[in-house]
């Protein structure tokens, strides 16, 4: 069974500061089947990348997500205001299915 | 556009069943996966199953075998997921999020790009 491991738990920035959130696998991802959710609270989470480093559609692209095999990241490279907010990873192969405990951007 | 449109919050007491729907419209509901998941109060997401309205096949982690039914109507490309036996635990929000079918229809593998906007099940006596 693959786990995945987020951090930092909380991350707080500042509007405009560049934000570096980490998903480590227990281990290898096939195919970079990672994906990155957005959730704000009392809204549904919100797709953001894909296959590690796919921008979803409508995504900015102060998003980026890059990784393979056990280590991937999503940088957020300003931010504004409305990414504060719950990030998710997400490894979608059936046979290592797994969600992230998440990230907390807050603000500072 | 795509859409997906859950019912609405539900309170039950313990021992009850819920079922939740998931009327999907803006795509050709058959072609695509539709997945469960729940977020509980102050906790994260969690997966609670699949099922492909290609096919009616269904996947479950081992958690929820035997307690969650998933079903899909394709004459009005809805899904549906029923939780039995229901205790103060299952008090959370419940999502449903369509999969595209990366690695076929009778693959899980997926992505969720479209999501429901969630049905707060609440469990209480």
């Amino acid at each position: 069974e693959i786990v995945l491991t987020q951090s930092p738990g909380t991350l707080s920035l500042s509007p405009g500061d560049r934000g570096t959130l980490a998903c480590r696998a227990s281990q290898s991802v096939r195919s970079s089947y990672v994906a990155w959710y957005q959730h704000k609270p009392g809204q549904a989470p919100r797709l953001l990348m894909y296959g590690a480093s796919s921008r979803a559609s409508g995504i900015p692209d102060r998003f980026s997500g890059s990784g393979s095999g056990t280590d991937f990241t999503l940088t957020i490279s300003r931010l504004e205001p409305e990414d504060f907010a719950i990030y998710y990873c997400h490894v979608y192969h059936s046979s290592q299915r797994a969600l992230g405990g998440g990230t907390k951007v807050e603000i500072k | 556009q795509v859409q997906l449109v859950q019912s609405g919050a539900e309170a039950k007491k313990p021992g009850a069943s819920v079922k939740v729907s998931c009327e999907t419209s803006g795509y050709t509901f058959i072609n695509y996966g539709i997945n469960w998941l729940r977020q509980a109060p102050g906790q994260g997401l969690e997966w609670m199953g699949w099922i492909s309205p290609y096919n009616a096949d269904t996947k479950h982690p081992h958690k929820f075998q035997g307690r969650v039914t998933l079903t899909t109507d394709t004459s009005t490309s809805t899904a549906y997921m029923e939780l039995r036996s229901l205790s103060s635990e299952d008090t959370a929000v419940y999502y449903c999020a369509r999969n595209p079918p990366i690695r076929g229809h009778y693959d899980s593998s997926g992505y969720w790009d479209y999501w429901g906007q969630g049905t707060l099940v609440t469990v209480s006596s």
